[in-house]
């Protein structure tokens, strides 16, 4: 199975600073790849999919790019209501593997 | 609007079994894959099963083949998990989601609130 890998595992960044979270992939999924936040005590929610096309009302701070293995999640501006757990999943075929996680909160 | 209400969690024995429910409203239920993900405690989430629209073809994660199975009747809008010969392993919250794309494989655009299984003696 492919396995799916995120770095770092949590992260603390100031409000308005750009955050970047990578995601990697061990075999090439062409760009299968969504990324999903998590508050605590609630569901996944979707923020991208299809590597690097926003969900709709996402806001625009939020950016995907990558294809093959290769993934990052950007946020441009962090705002305090985006501390969350990241999950980047793939979904080229089953098992549609999660990655570990990338918790992000405001220093 | 779309929801997803999960319902059946709760506490059992290793060994034991239960049946989870969903019940989708706010979009055509019979037009889309569904599938099962869990959430260990602490952990990220593992996808456990899809169906396809019609009920007629699903696929498991290697771990759950034989135990777990998903079904559906599109004519109550409702999904079903039917947990049989639970493991401590299993212990997790159990979320119903709803796939986005016409293939099996799928990212989840909705998501339940989940409903928590605790498998413990």
């Amino acid at each position: 199975d492919i396995q799916m890998t995120q770095s770092p595992s949590s992260l603390s960044a100031s409000v308005g600073d750009r955050v970047i979270i990578t995601c990697r992939a061990s075999q090439g999924i062409g760009n299968y790849l969504a990324w999903y936040q998590q508050k605590p005590g609630k569901p996944p929610q979707l923020l991208i999919y299809a590597a690097s096309t926003l969900q709709s009302g996402v806001p625009s701070r939020f950016s995907g790019s990558g294809s093959g293995t290769d993934f990052t999640l950007t946020i441009t501006s962090l705002q305090p209501e985006d501390v969350a757990t990241y999950y980047c999943q793939k979904y080229n075929c089953d098992p549609e593997t999660f990655g570990g996680g990338t918790k992000v909160d405001i220093k | 609007e779309v929801q997803l209400v999960e319902s059946g969690g709760g506490l059992v024995q290793p060994g034991g079994s239960l049946r989870l429910s969903c019940a989708a409203s706010g979009f055509t239920f019979s037009r889309y894959w569904m599938s099962w993900v869990r959430q260990a405690p602490g952990k990220g989430p593992e996808w456990v099963a899809n169906i396809k629209e019609d009920g007629g073809e699903t696929y498991y994660l290697d771990s759950v083949k034989g135990r777990l199975t998903v079904s559906r009747d599109n004519a109550k809008n409702s999904l079903y998990l039917q947990m049989n010969s639970l493991r401590a392993e299993d212990t997790a919250v159990y979320y119903c989601a709803k796939g986005a794309d016409v293939r099996p494989s799928a990212f989840f655009d909705y998501w339940g609130q989940g409903t928590l299984v605790t498998v413990t003696s």
